[in-house]
């Protein structure tokens, strides 16, 4: 079966602490990982992918194929990071296909 | 560019009335596909439109349709509505032909069933 799962509904930290959003997922062929985030009153964007092995916002994450997980990651946590992500599959190089979600994380970082 | 927008931002019907939600795609591109958000949940596929064609579905009746302009705007349409249908319906497009290009969302339409 496809699947995302976001085992944390919300998560709480302190400003200037690491976060890590755990992402594990199921898939039978070679998936595409993304991370999407929803600020308050704004759109589901996406983040970053990790075909792009990119750092946005100082955020991370790393696929491992072993452990069949995409961990989103940040050393330092700002108020402005504050939002729910979302962890979300494709099939590899499926143009723009379907999107399989988690249920998302809040994040919540407090000053 | 004003990116995917999508019309009403808003609706509410009561069960089994038919409704039309309808999305433009970000200039320049031409796949449209659409999901519905539940409450407290992450979107779920529906499906997805190319060329005036469902390309893809996910796991939903066919209570479920839709449509494809040549303009690349879509429709959604549900008929037959239950109180489950009430959810956030987000639209998404992206260009096809183009080896992984990401998905970008609309607003959403919320539908709301009494």
């Amino acid at each position: 079966a496809q699947r995302v799962t976001q085992p944390e509904k919300l998560l709480s930290v302190f400003k200037g602490a690491p976060v890590e959003l755990k992402c594990n997922y199921s898939y039978s062929g070679s998936p595409e990982l993304f991370w999407y985030v929803q600020y308050s009153r704004q759109r589901l964007q996406l983040l970053l992918r990790h075909i792009s092995r990119e750092s946005i916002k100082g955020f991370t994450a790393d696929l491992n194929k072993g452990e069949t997980s995409f961990h989103l990651k940040k050393p330092f946590a700002q108020e402005e990071d504050s939002a729910m992500y979302y962890c979300a599959l494709s099939a590899l190089g499926n143009q723009g296909g379907k999107l399989i979600f988690g249920q998302g994380t809040e994040l919540s970082v407090k000053p | 560019d004003a990116g995917v927008t999508q019309s009403p931002t808003h609706l509410i019907k009561t069960r089994g009335q038919q409704v039309t939600l309808r999305c433009s795609p970000k200039s320049g591109h031409d796949t449209v596909s659409w999901y519905q958000q539940a409450l407290g949940q992450g979107p779920q596929f529906i499906f997805q439109y190319y060329e005036e064609e469902e390309r893809q579905r996910g796991n939903f009746p066919d209570r479920f349709s839709g449509h494809q302009f040549p303009n690349y705007s879509s429709e959604l349409n549900v008929n037959a509505l239950l109180l489950g249908d009430s959810a956030l319906y987000l639209c998404a497009s992206s260009l096809s032909g183009v080896t992984n290009q990401p998905q970008h969302f609309g607003d959403g339409t919320r539908l709301s069933i009494l």
